[in-house]
């Protein structure tokens, strides 16, 4: 079954420092995303992407991230100036099509995160 | 902004009970999903819920979205030990993103 696949699997950071975090989503999906789980929390959205842009971000997602998908294949979260709050796991999904299809029985596919401690 | 809460927060059971989680929204939703995350895991997809009042089921699993489209509960009979995990509600209302809820953590005893 097609994988979304994260690198790296965990990150240790200097408050600071930029990390980019990577993401390959499933091929012939659409859409794209990035969400966040502070240990034992919830799953917190941070931004999606389609078409290249951005189309919709949380107010999490502040002009400390940037989102990027340099190639055809990759989708990449840079965080600048990381922060100790800004520790936890890392999530990108993809998903096939638009979330209102009503016709859809298919949700998002995460990846398996990338966990980001920063120190 | 859109709120969805769930209910409860913990739950243990004895393997071979029944497990009920609900979900709450603040406002109506066009969809309704739920994932599993397993202790250490990511999110996985289980399944969507758009029509008023719809019922699904899944093997021991059975999702249901209420008449106002402001709830959802899933229902699973006799639980065993692979149930355990955090089960997710995540909803939408047109044109936003997915909202989850905090997600109730199902734990079962043998």
């Amino acid at each position: 079954e097609p994988e979304v696949t994260q690198t790296p699997s965990h990150q240790v950071t200097q408050m600071g420092q930029e990390v980019i975090l990577r993401c390959v989503p499933i091929s012939n999906h659409l859409y794209f995303y990035w969400y966040r789980q502070i240990l034992g929390q919830k799953v917190e959205f941070l931004v999606s992407f389609y078409n290249n842009e951005i189309s919709e971000k949380s107010e999490i997602f502040d002009d400390q991230f940037s989102v990027e998908r340099p190639d055809g294949s990759n989708f990449t979260l840079k965080i600048r100036s990381t922060k100790l709050e800004d520790s936890a796991m890392y999530f990108c999904a993809s998903s096939k099509k638009w979330d209102r299809d009503p016709s859809a029985n298919y949700g998002y596919t995460f990846g398996s995160g990338t966990r980001l401690t920063v120190v | 902004g859109q709120q969805v809460m769930q209910i409860p927060q913990y739950q243990h059971v004895q393997e071979g009970e029944d497990f009920t989680t609900y979900c709450n929204s603040s406002t109506t939703l066009s969809n309704i999903q739920w994932y599993k995350q397993r202790p250490g895991g990511h999110p996985v997809f289980l399944i969507q819920l758009v029509k008023s009042g719809e019922v699904k089921k899944q093997k021991r699993l059975t999702f249901q979205f209420g008449e106002a489209k402001k709830n959802s509960s899933l229902h699973i009979t006799a639980t065993q030990t692979t149930d355990v995990g955090t089960y997710f509600c995540a909803g939408i209302n047109y044109g936003q993103n997915f909202v989850f809820g905090p997600g109730t953590r199902l734990s079962v005893l043998p």
